[in-house]
């Protein structure tokens, strides 16, 4: 069965530092990697997602993630935080057929940027 | 405008009384499911459907039902609901794995049984 792992329930950074919120996952064969944000009361907007290519995947807002294979990791990341970025991020992994194709969540990392 | 709906939003029940959560997408995607969130639980899945009329448990079934007549549709049966399904549930789907691309979320639906 796959399984994600964000080991913080929280993350707090400066605005204008740089942010890692991490994210471990396990699956059988090749992993598609996800990284989704959830705003207070609202749904589940996509960032970035892995599949293929270039460890280094480029999103939406700012947000990057890095795809480690060896370690099984994929972290977001971003360069400089705003305090606009607070917000739950969650980590997501699919396989490639069957039920394992419906993305399994971690429990979500909330992510606190103090002015 | 490709999108995921739910309704209603909000929902107020009580112990016992039969509700529907109905889902709609028109994005034509195959994969359609349900997840419910709980603090310091994150998304897990209820159940989800691969087409019209496949459906299969996710990883917390119990006291949840769903039918997928229509492509579009799939909406989540609580036949008898309980305090323990308060919670914030999402719908999702999700074009075939060829495509590569993400799953879409409609906004939520956050149920109070009392």
């Amino acid at each position: 069965a796959q399984s994600v792992a964000q080991p913080e329930d929280q993350v707090n950074v400066a605005e204008g530092n740089p942010l890692t919120v991490k994210c471990t996952y396990s699956v059988s064969g090749n992993p598609y990697l996800f990284w989704y944000v959830q705003y207070p009361n609202r749904g589940l907007q996509f960032l970035l997602k892995y599949i293929t290519g270039d460890n280094l995947v480029k999103g939406s807002y700012g947000f990057e993630a890095e795809f480690n294979k060896s370690q099984t990791s994929f972290h977001l990341k971003k360069p400089s935080a705003l305090v606009s970025d607070s917000a739950l991020y969650f980590c997501a992994v699919r396989g490639l057929s069957g039920g394992s194709y419906i993305p399994t969540f971690g429990r979500g990392t909330s992510l606190i940027v103090h002015p | 405008e490709a999108q995921v709906t739910q309704n209603p939003r909000y929902l107020i029940t009580v112990t016992g009384k039969k509700l529907t959560v109905t889902c709609s997408q028109n994005m034509n995607h195959e994969y359609m499911s349900w997840y419910r969130q709980d603090p310091g639980l994150g998304l897990r899945q209820i159940y989800y459907s691969m087409n019209v009329e496949v459906t299969d448990k996710g990883d917390v079934p119990e006291g949840y039902k769903v039918s997928r007549k229509e492509k579009r549709n799939f909406p989540l049966i609580l036949e008898s609901p309980s305090p323990n399904q308060t919670s914030l549930y999402f719908c999702a789907s999700s074009a075939p794995p060829s495509m590569n691309t993400e799953a879409f979320f409609g906004q939520g639906t956050r149920l109070t049984v009392v």
